[in-house]
């Protein structure tokens, strides 16, 4: 059974860095058809795509937020941990993990996410 | 950014009825296109990618189909526990993939 769960603080004060972990289990992290990704929802808003990472040094972030955000991979503890700078109220949300699969063991554009993280959710308040 | 726009935003139907959610991406992504499931409180859950293949476990009666910019997501013979959001995502733009902004599915 494949599952994924996120891990970290509920909340942070404005300009502090959040660092949440994935831990993955019921599928390798060193199968290249297999990363992971992150995604937050804010309260009552839609779902944002923040990055993801394959254990081939991939990795792509999110536009808006390619200066403040890090996504890493610890294969040897199934962990992908993400890192996020200058934390603001706007922030505020529930972060998912989920398993990023692809059609290839590479850069493809069939890919999709199944399963996700429970969720967790960061309050940024001071 | 390839900019995703669903409708409706929100509706309402009675069992048993069939409901349609279209999703337009703001140029061509072929085929790329993944729908998702999320219940109240709940995480989402993969209903279809590739635009049309049904995940394994999800029933016959959602469908889905559409190709370049206008896609459609079709629940026949409405539940109860169908009732949440549905979300359009692309992933043509492979790094740089995102999603249309939900509709919510209320049950009458």
């Amino acid at each position: 059974q494949v599952t994924l769960k996120e891990s970290g603080p509920v909340l942070v004060k404005p300009t502090e860095t959040l660092t949440l972990t994935c831990s993955v289990s019921g599928f390798s992290l060193t199968n290249p058809r297999m990363g992971v990704s992150w995604i937050r929802q804010p309260p009552g808003k839609a779902l944002e795509w923040l990055g993801y990472i394959f254990s081939t040094d991939e990795k792509a972030y999110a536009t808006s937020l390619t200066t403040r955000l890090t996504i890493s991979m610890d294969t040897s503890s199934s962990q992908v941990v993400l890192t996020m700078t200058n934390m603001d109220p706007v922030d505020t949300a529930t972060y998912y993990c989920a398993r990023h699969l692809r059609a290839v063991a590479g850069p493809s554009r069939y890919s999709w996410f199944d399963p996700w993280g429970q969720g967790t959710r960061v309050t940024v308040s001071s | 950014e390839i900019q995703m726009t669903q409708s409706p935003s929100s509706l309402s139907a009675a069992v048993g009825d069939t409901v349609a959610i279209t999703c337009r991406a703001s140029q061509s992504i072929s085929r790329y296109l993944n729908w998702y499931q999320q219940r109240p409180g709940k995480a989402p859950t993969l209903l279809l990618y590739d635009a049309h293949t049904l995940q394994g476990g999800v029933p016959s009666r959602f469908s889905g189909s559409g190709s370049g910019t206008d896609f459609t997501l079709t629940i026949s013979n409405l539940q109860p526990e169908d009732f949440g959001t549905y979300y359009c995502q692309q992933t043509y733009a492979s790094a740089f993939l995102t999603f249309g902004g939900g509709t919510h599915v209320e049950i009458k």
